[in-house]
């Protein structure tokens, strides 16, 4: 059971180069989520899915495009990267809440990405 | 809107020594559900407890304890006998409950801890 894992680790690209994230979650997990993690900042929600086949806007959305064509993966795309967007990206899942209580979420090691 | 505080950006004590990392949080909702995890110098976040509104009963487990109080609007995580390993960023989150029902974490900007052999 691998929980969640995101691929690559490390990259470095060029202002307007683009690249997609990976995230792969093999828990079955109904939920997805994209967030960057920027020093002082704590974290802050990308986007979201609620299920295969949809995406929402979370906090931080712009410069940023998301997929999830299969429960498993959401995709993060950045078309035209700028150094703002040099930051730590970790993917996150949950199962749905099915009664009171508020899931936890279960995150993947993260992405450094460097935009020069 | 939602807002979780930290107010601590950094901590560093002495291995066996207690500490408390503060959490205040701002919240419309009656019903919520606080959060807090784990971020070791390794990267990735761990999950260490969940505390809804309307259970207001402190919580321990082992070293770790929580003391949620609403009147202050605080929930805040104490580690008795602190060891080494237990340096990490700590972050205090919020859940507000959106469209569709998923689970929107507001995180707070985390507090540093060292501890110190």
């Amino acid at each position: 059971n691998a929980g969640v894992t995101q691929t690559p680790k490390f990259r470095v690209l060029k202002t307007g180069q683009s690249m997609t994230l990976l995230c792969a979650q093999d828990m079955n997990h109904e939920y997805m989520y994209w967030y960057r993690q920027d020093p002082g900042m704590g974290l802050r929600l990308i986007h979201y899915s609620v299920g295969e086949g949809t995406t929402a806007k979370g906090e931080v959305p712009d410069g940023y495009n998301v997929s999830r064509l299969k429960k498993q993966n959401f995709l993060l795309g950045l078309e035209s990267a700028a150094p703002s967007q040099t930051s730590v990206y970790f993917c996150a899942s949950s199962y749905a809440r099915t009664g009171p209580t508020s899931p936890e979420q279960y995150f993947g090691p993260g992405t450094r990405l460097t935009v020069t | 809107a939602q807002k979780v505080t930290q107010a601590q950006t950094e901590i560093s004590v002495v291995e066996k020594e207690d500490v408390t990392l503060d959490c205040v949080y701002e919240t419309r909702d009656t019903t919520y559900y606080l959060f807090w995890y784990k971020q070791p110098p390794s990267g990735e976040l761990v999950f260490l407890i969940r505390r809804n509104s309307f259970d207001e009963q402190n919580e321990i487990s082992g070293r770790y304890s929580w003391n949620f109080q609403k009147s202050t609007s605080s929930f805040n995580f104490t580690i008795t006998a602190s060891q080494v390993v237990d340096s990490a960023v700590y972050f205090c989150a919020l859940s507000e409950a959106v469209w569709g029902g998923s689970e929107k974490l507001v995180f707070g900007k985390g507090t540093k801890l060292t501890v110190n052999p």
